[in-house]
């Protein structure tokens, strides 16, 4: 099974500040025949299920605002907030779609400071 | 627009049986693969199970093999769960998600309580 882990577990950021958070697995989840990074970012809300911000890595979801980024490839990847907003409080998920069983980070959670 | 609507869910004794819906509607329910995530009270999110397009093609977590049944019936447009055997730890809320490339939309999700 490929392990997602999350870190921070939490973190807390002042409004328009940058929040970072990084997703490491523990095999390659990029997949040679077409370099693509079969890597997925999620948010989830309190009492919301999850919402698609990224998948291959870096192709983000239509309607998610430019101030999110995703990044990275193989085994180590990041998700970028460039600028905090208080809409952004939540939980952030990485998810790999390489291989079965398919898998989720742990979570991390993004508070104001 | 997308909509995927979880009913089914509820309360089961160990050992109990409950079947989990999905309805879709606002796409071509034929042509994606789904899924199946759960969620237990305050914890992250697991993957159960997925299905592709035409139901020949299923896998399963681990936990869940052997006591869940994923299906679909393209004609009604329609994702069912059969969970049998169920044990306390298969608590959580349960999400369809449908999956043209990662799981690009999700249900509200239903909650599954399995206790004595």
């Amino acid at each position: 099974d490929i392990v997602m882990t999350q870190s921070p577990d939490s973190l807390a950021v002042s409004l328009g500040e940058r929040a970072t958070i990084n997703c490491k697995s523990s095999q390659s989840v990029l997949y040679s025949s077409n370099n693509k990074n079969y890597l997925a970012w999620f948010q989830q809300k309190p009492g919301q299920p999850p919402k698609l911000l990224f998948y291959w890595a870096s192709t983000r979801e239509s309607g998610v605002p430019d101030r999110f980024s995703g990044s990275g490839s193989g085994t180590d990847f990041t998700l970028t907030i460039s600028s905090l907003q208080a809409e952004d409080v939540a939980v952030y998920y990485c998810h790999q779609y390489y291989s079965i069983p398919l898998t989720f980070g742990g979570g991390t959670k993004v508070e104001i400071k | 627009e997308v909509q995927l609507v979880e009913s089914g869910g509820g309360l089961a004794q160990p050992g109990g049986s409950l079947r989990l819906s999905c309805a879709a509607s606002g796409f071509t329910f034929s042509n994606s693969w789904m899924h199946w995530v759960r969620q237990a009270p305050g914890k992250g999110l697991v993957w159960v199970s997925h299905i592709n397009t035409d139901g020949s093609t299923t896998s399963y977590a681990d936990s869940v093999k052997g006591r869940f049944t994923i299906s679909r019936d393209n004609a009604k447009n329609t994702l069912s769960l059969q969970m049998n055997s169920l044990r306390v730890e298969d608590t959580a809320v349960y999400y369809c998600a449908r999956a043209p490339i990662s799981m690009t939309d999700w249900g509200q999700g239903i909650l599954v309580t399995v206790s004595s």
